[in-house]
Protein backbone atom coordinates (compact mmCIF):
# COMPACT_ATOMS: atom_id res chain seq x y z
CA UNK A 1 0.00 0.00 0.00
CA UNK A 2 0.44 3.56 0.06
CA UNK A 3 3.53 4.84 2.70
CA UNK A 4 5.40 7.81 3.18
CA UNK A 5 9.00 8.04 5.35
CA UNK A 6 10.09 11.01 7.36
CA UNK A 7 13.85 11.06 8.90
CA UNK A 8 13.76 10.42 12.61
CA UNK A 9 13.61 13.57 15.02
CA UNK A 10 14.03 15.23 16.48
CA UNK A 11 15.99 17.93 15.19
CA UNK A 12 17.90 20.35 17.43
CA UNK A 13 18.42 23.62 15.25
CA UNK A 14 19.65 26.82 15.96
CA UNK A 15 17.55 30.11 15.47
CA UNK A 16 18.76 31.09 11.79
CA UNK A 17 19.96 27.88 10.68
CA UNK A 18 18.83 26.03 7.69
CA UNK A 19 16.04 22.94 7.80
CA UNK A 20 15.93 20.18 6.02
CA UNK A 21 13.49 17.56 6.84
CA UNK A 22 13.78 14.62 4.35
CA UNK A 23 10.45 12.52 3.00
CA UNK A 24 9.84 10.26 0.44
CA UNK A 25 6.72 8.08 -0.68
CA UNK A 26 5.15 5.10 -2.40
CA UNK A 27 2.51 5.34 -3.81
CA UNK A 28 1.17 3.38 -7.07
CA UNK A 29 -0.95 6.43 -8.57
CA UNK A 30 -0.37 9.51 -8.89
CA UNK A 31 -0.32 11.80 -5.25
CA UNK A 32 -0.45 15.13 -3.95
CA UNK A 33 1.67 15.71 -1.21
CA UNK A 34 1.03 17.82 1.71
CA UNK A 35 3.29 18.76 4.70
CA UNK A 36 1.33 19.05 8.19
CA UNK A 37 2.36 20.79 10.93
CA UNK A 38 1.07 20.63 14.52
CA UNK A 39 2.10 22.64 17.32
CA UNK A 40 2.27 21.67 20.83
CA UNK A 41 -1.15 20.79 22.25
CA UNK A 42 -3.30 21.26 18.95
CA UNK A 43 -4.44 19.96 15.45
CA UNK A 44 -2.69 19.84 12.60
CA UNK A 45 -2.82 22.43 9.90
CA UNK A 46 -1.59 22.42 6.22
CA UNK A 47 1.42 23.73 5.91
CA UNK A 48 2.29 23.56 2.18
CA UNK A 49 1.28 21.23 -0.68
CA UNK A 50 1.73 20.32 -4.05
CA UNK A 51 -0.45 18.48 -6.59
CA UNK A 52 2.01 17.36 -9.65
CA UNK A 53 5.37 15.93 -10.15
CA UNK A 54 8.04 19.41 -10.22
CA UNK A 55 5.24 21.85 -8.26
CA UNK A 56 6.73 23.54 -5.78
CA UNK A 57 4.87 24.21 -2.47
CA UNK A 58 5.40 27.44 -0.22
CA UNK A 59 4.72 28.91 2.77
CA UNK A 60 5.79 31.20 5.74
CA UNK A 61 8.78 30.78 4.49
CA UNK A 62 9.18 26.78 4.05
CA UNK A 63 9.30 24.83 0.80
CA UNK A 64 8.98 21.81 -0.46
CA UNK A 65 9.57 20.74 -4.71
CA UNK A 66 6.77 17.52 -5.64
CA UNK A 67 10.11 15.41 -6.93
CA UNK A 68 8.68 12.49 -9.21
CA UNK A 69 12.16 10.40 -10.52
CA UNK A 70 13.03 10.31 -6.42
CA UNK A 71 9.72 10.10 -4.89
CA UNK A 72 10.41 12.44 -2.49
CA UNK A 73 9.02 15.99 -0.84
CA UNK A 74 11.41 17.65 1.34
CA UNK A 75 10.98 20.16 3.33
CA UNK A 76 13.25 23.48 3.93
CA UNK A 77 13.45 26.80 5.33
CA UNK A 78 16.35 29.30 5.25
CA UNK A 79 16.26 30.45 8.69
CA UNK A 80 14.45 28.85 11.39
CA UNK A 81 12.49 30.55 14.50
CA UNK A 82 11.58 29.34 18.07
CA UNK A 83 8.12 29.78 16.84
CA UNK A 84 9.13 26.88 14.61
CA UNK A 85 9.17 24.26 17.04
CA UNK A 86 6.50 21.93 16.08
CA UNK A 87 6.18 18.29 14.76
CA UNK A 88 6.11 17.72 11.09
CA UNK A 89 3.98 15.57 9.16
CA UNK A 90 4.41 14.88 5.42
CA UNK A 91 1.50 13.31 4.26
CA UNK A 92 -0.12 11.77 0.89
CA UNK A 93 -3.38 11.67 -0.57
CA UNK A 94 -3.48 9.65 -3.89
CA UNK A 95 -7.63 10.53 -4.57
CA UNK A 96 -7.93 7.84 -7.15
CA UNK A 97 -8.12 5.39 -4.25
CA UNK A 98 -10.01 7.14 -1.82
CA UNK A 99 -9.97 10.54 0.42
CA UNK A 100 -7.72 9.74 3.07
CA UNK A 101 -4.60 11.11 3.63
CA UNK A 102 -1.25 8.56 4.98
CA UNK A 103 0.88 10.06 7.06
CA UNK A 104 4.43 10.14 7.73
CA UNK A 105 5.53 9.58 11.33
CA UNK A 106 6.19 12.73 12.41
CA UNK A 107 9.79 14.76 12.83
CA UNK A 108 9.80 16.74 15.78
CA UNK A 109 11.77 19.83 15.48
CA UNK A 110 13.01 21.64 18.12
CA UNK A 111 14.65 25.45 17.38
CA UNK A 112 16.81 26.88 20.68
CA UNK A 113 17.65 30.62 20.83
CA UNK B 1 -16.25 30.94 11.22
CA UNK B 2 -15.67 28.01 13.60
CA UNK B 3 -12.87 25.39 13.28
CA UNK B 4 -13.23 21.73 13.59
CA UNK B 5 -14.31 21.09 17.22
CA UNK B 6 -14.03 18.01 19.16
CA UNK B 7 -15.04 17.59 22.34
CA UNK B 8 -13.78 16.15 25.30
CA UNK B 9 -9.99 17.08 24.97
CA UNK B 10 -9.60 14.88 27.70
CA UNK B 11 -11.20 11.67 28.62
CA UNK B 12 -10.04 9.02 30.86
CA UNK B 13 -11.96 5.81 31.25
CA UNK B 14 -11.19 2.26 33.43
CA UNK B 15 -10.93 -1.09 31.07
CA UNK B 16 -14.06 -2.14 30.12
CA UNK B 17 -15.87 1.59 30.22
CA UNK B 18 -17.23 2.52 26.55
CA UNK B 19 -15.48 6.10 25.41
CA UNK B 20 -17.29 8.41 23.12
CA UNK B 21 -15.75 10.91 21.26
CA UNK B 22 -17.61 13.79 19.21
CA UNK B 23 -16.51 15.99 16.32
CA UNK B 24 -18.59 18.50 14.95
CA UNK B 25 -17.18 19.52 11.53
CA UNK B 26 -16.49 23.01 10.19
CA UNK B 27 -19.86 24.73 9.18
CA UNK B 28 -20.58 23.72 5.27
CA UNK B 29 -18.15 20.72 5.60
CA UNK B 30 -20.12 17.45 5.18
CA UNK B 31 -16.93 15.10 4.72
CA UNK B 32 -15.55 13.70 8.64
CA UNK B 33 -12.70 11.33 8.80
CA UNK B 34 -10.90 10.29 11.73
CA UNK B 35 -7.78 9.71 12.94
CA UNK B 36 -5.65 8.05 15.70
CA UNK B 37 -2.50 9.09 16.43
CA UNK B 38 -0.23 6.57 18.88
CA UNK B 39 2.35 7.78 21.00
CA UNK B 40 5.38 8.02 18.69
CA UNK B 41 3.80 7.52 16.25
CA UNK B 42 2.24 9.07 13.14
CA UNK B 43 -1.73 9.34 12.55
CA UNK B 44 -3.57 6.54 11.28
CA UNK B 45 -6.41 6.47 9.14
CA UNK B 46 -9.53 5.29 10.53
CA UNK B 47 -12.70 6.03 8.99
CA UNK B 48 -13.97 8.53 6.54
CA UNK B 49 -18.04 9.16 6.54
CA UNK B 50 -20.66 11.61 4.95
CA UNK B 51 -24.13 12.65 6.47
CA UNK B 52 -25.00 8.77 7.58
CA UNK B 53 -23.27 7.61 5.66
CA UNK B 54 -20.03 5.31 6.09
CA UNK B 55 -18.03 5.80 2.91
CA UNK B 56 -14.64 3.66 4.11
CA UNK B 57 -13.55 1.82 7.59
CA UNK B 58 -10.88 0.35 6.15
CA UNK B 59 -8.78 1.82 9.02
CA UNK B 60 -11.74 0.77 11.66
CA UNK B 61 -10.32 -2.07 13.87
CA UNK B 62 -12.70 -4.86 13.30
CA UNK B 63 -14.07 -5.31 17.07
CA UNK B 64 -15.50 -2.46 19.93
CA UNK B 65 -14.85 0.55 17.62
CA UNK B 66 -18.01 2.39 15.30
CA UNK B 67 -18.33 5.64 13.97
CA UNK B 68 -21.39 7.57 12.90
CA UNK B 69 -22.47 10.89 11.09
CA UNK B 70 -26.08 11.60 11.79
CA UNK B 71 -28.05 13.76 9.89
CA UNK B 72 -28.19 16.53 12.58
CA UNK B 73 -25.85 16.87 15.15
CA UNK B 74 -21.71 15.67 15.62
CA UNK B 75 -20.14 12.82 14.48
CA UNK B 76 -19.46 10.09 17.45
CA UNK B 77 -16.58 7.66 17.22
CA UNK B 78 -17.57 5.28 20.48
CA UNK B 79 -15.32 2.79 21.29
CA UNK B 80 -16.78 0.34 23.72
CA UNK B 81 -15.70 -2.49 26.04
CA UNK B 82 -11.63 0.12 26.10
CA UNK B 83 -8.27 -1.51 26.65
CA UNK B 84 -4.85 0.28 28.11
CA UNK B 85 -3.81 -0.02 24.01
CA UNK B 86 -6.98 2.58 22.90
CA UNK B 87 -5.10 5.01 25.03
CA UNK B 88 -4.25 7.57 22.37
CA UNK B 89 -5.25 11.06 20.87
CA UNK B 90 -7.96 10.98 18.64
CA UNK B 91 -8.14 13.44 15.55
CA UNK B 92 -11.27 14.43 13.21
CA UNK B 93 -11.41 16.42 10.42
CA UNK B 94 -13.34 17.54 7.80
CA UNK B 95 -13.69 18.63 3.82
CA UNK B 96 -16.13 20.69 2.16
CA UNK B 97 -18.66 18.71 -0.34
CA UNK B 98 -16.23 18.28 -3.75
CA UNK B 99 -12.96 20.45 -3.26
CA UNK B 100 -10.95 18.37 -0.08
CA UNK B 101 -11.48 14.67 -1.44
CA UNK B 102 -9.63 15.95 -4.88
CA UNK B 103 -7.26 18.38 -3.41
CA UNK B 104 -6.34 16.23 0.05
CA UNK B 105 -6.78 19.22 2.11
CA UNK B 106 -8.23 18.72 5.62
CA UNK B 107 -9.02 20.64 8.47
CA UNK B 108 -8.60 19.29 11.85
CA UNK B 109 -9.54 19.82 15.25
CA UNK B 110 -7.35 19.72 18.51
CA UNK B 111 -7.75 15.93 19.26
CA UNK B 112 -9.70 14.06 21.82
CA UNK B 113 -6.81 12.65 24.07
CA UNK B 114 -7.97 9.37 25.74
CA UNK B 115 -6.15 7.65 28.44
CA UNK B 116 -7.16 4.02 29.62
CA UNK B 117 -6.67 3.30 33.15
Amino acid sequence: GDSVTQMEGPVTLSEEAFLTINCTYTATGYPSLFWYVQYPGEGLQLLLKATKADDKGSNKGFEATYRKETTSFHLEKGSVQVSDSAVYFCALSDWGRGNKLVFGAGTILRVKS
Amino acid sequence: NAGVMQNPRHLVRRRGQEARLRCSPMKGHSHVYWYRQLPEEGLKFMVYLQKENIIDESGMPKERFSAEFPKEGPSILRIQQVVRGDSAAYFCASSPPSTGSRTGELFFGEGSRLTVL
